[in-house]
């Protein structure tokens, strides 16, 4: 799977777009890029997906640059409850969905009050 | 959406028992379901992959005689560490995914184990 770079660590005030960059810069022209998020002590959520058009579902936006090479997730106002480890993910889809996920260390959004 | 259950969420169990672990998708039939450990201030790390009707497979690195995976049905996989050791102590995770274009990951609740 192609490595991805995001920031450690980001702050973002309550009620603000909250914009997480990810870089991709090897990814395989197969391969979507994936997002979740994980709330201490729980398991990872899906949050959007794509593969090269900008995505918008009813938790965020996802748009990915034009080379394929870079993406940045925006959750559109943020709340204290969106305080979590964001994950950026690049792996082929598979029909039969028979690939694990290789997860990083992802970013540390923290939303202030 | 699709939903997996992950049981127990919590175990403490005593060094040298064995413990298992089930991951349940509820509302989708799963092939392949996907075993991760997390340790404190780390990523998930994939373990295996379990298939149904057949062996799992493991990344380089995890003992298959010690997480033993079994994926009897499919809605139903389970991870039984064997022989548990305090080291063992982490956060075990299942994913699965409902086919089809479109479909992400669907990710347990997690099960923390403590082995004392």
């Amino acid at each position: 799977d192609a490595k991805t770079t995001q920031p450690t660590s980001m702050d973002c005030a309550e009620g603000r777009a909250a914009n997480l960059p990810c870089n991709h810069s090897t990814i395989s022209g197969n391969e979507y890029v994936y997002w979740y998020r994980q709330i201490h002590s729980q398991g990872p959520q899906y949050i959007i997906h794509g593969l090269k058009n900008n995505e918008t579902n009813e938790m965020a936006s996802l748009i990915i640059t034009e080379d394929r090479k870079s993406s940045t997730l925006i959750l559109p106002h943020a709340t204290l409850r969106d305080t979590a480890v964001y994950y950026c993910i690049v792996s082929p889809y598979s029909g039969g969905g028979a690939d694990g996920l290789t997860f990083g260390k992802g970013t540390h959004l923290i939303i202030q009050p | 959406g699709a939903v997996v259950s992950q049981h127990p969420s919590r175990v403490i169990c005593k060094s040298g028992t064995s413990v298992k672990i089930e991951c349940r998708s509820l509302d989708f039939q799963a092939t392949t379901m996907f075993w991760y450990r997390q340790f404190p201030k780390q990523s998930l790390m994939l373990m295996a992959t379990s298939n149904e009707g057949s062996k799992a497979t493991y990344e380089q690195g995890v003992e298959k005689d010690k997480f033993l995976i079994n994926h009897a049905s499919l809605t139903l996989s389970t991870l039984t560490v064997t022989s548990a050791h305090p080291e063992d102590s982490s956060f075990y995770i299942c994913s699965a995914r409902e086919g089809g274009l479109g479909a992400g990951y669907t990710f347990g609740s997690g099960t923390r184990l403590t082995v004392v």
